[in-house]
């Protein structure tokens, strides 16, 4: 089982759309998740981080964990084009620093 | 808004070359990291370092990787031999020192091709 797994896409959705993003992960003692978002030939550029099983919000974006089933969703409402980029779910690892990603979700917003 | 540097952007070398990637964090950050992405690969850890010394290293941190924070502002990534395999992105990363706030903000990257 992959440490973290995502859907590769594309996620195509139309602009104005909400999109769903989602994301599971196999250490159980995970602590922190972050979403990053990466345009091509970018560097990972964080979107939001979560802690708490629920919903976090902030602006257009819905973070949501569940620790017992060991996943997190990102949700994007009112999706724009300048939303087309791959987004990267990193859960920090139990006792760790360092994150481990996923090998994103690439989508895309048509105008 | 502060934020990650890296130098240079881009650095082409020779098989078997030594290189310097070098990183200036965040000014009140402490802990810095290095990642890499391969082209068209996940980002992938390789070291992360507090205090003076390495705190967490992955399996791809092999004896030919060193780090190294020669000043109080700069973060550096050395790659004693490189092989065509250490062609990739390499990006630097800082956070802070408290767990509750340790989000980590990437610099640009630098881009090593090996030839």
């Amino acid at each position: 089982q992959k440490e973290v797994e995502q859907n590769s896409g594309p996620l195509s959705v139309p602009e104005g759309a909400i999109a769903s993003l989602n994301c599971t992960y196999s250490d159980r003692g995970s602590q922190s998740f972050f979403w990053y978002r990466q345009y091509s030939g970018k560097s990972p550029e964080l979107i939001m981080f979560i802690y708490s099983n629920g919903d976090k919000e902030d602006g257009r974006f819905t973070a949501q964990l569940n620790k017992a089933s060991q996943y997190v969703s990102l949700l994007i409402r009112d999706s724009q084009p300048s939303d087309s980029a791959t987004y990267l779910c990193a859960p920090r690892g139990t006792g760790r620093r360092a994150l481990t990603f996923g090998s994103g979700t690439r989508l895309q917003v048509q105008p | 808004e502060p934020e990650v540097t890296q130098t240079p952007s881009h650095q082409v070398t020779q098989m078997g070359q030594e290189v310097i990637l070098r990183c200036v964090p965040i000014s009140n950050h402490l802990y810095f990291y290095w990642y890499r992405q391969i082209l068209g690969q996940k980002v992938e850890f390789l070291v992360s370092f507090y205090n003076n010394e390495i705190s967490e290293k992955s399996e791809i941190f092999d004896d030919q990787f060193s780090v190294e924070r020669p000043d109080g502002s700069n973060f550096t990534l050395k790659i004693r031999s490189t092989k065509l395999e250490d062609s990739a992105m390499y990006f630097c990363a800082s956070s802070e020192v408290r767990a509750s706030t340790d989000t980590q903000y990437f610099g640009p990257g630098t881009r090593l091709t090996v030839l």
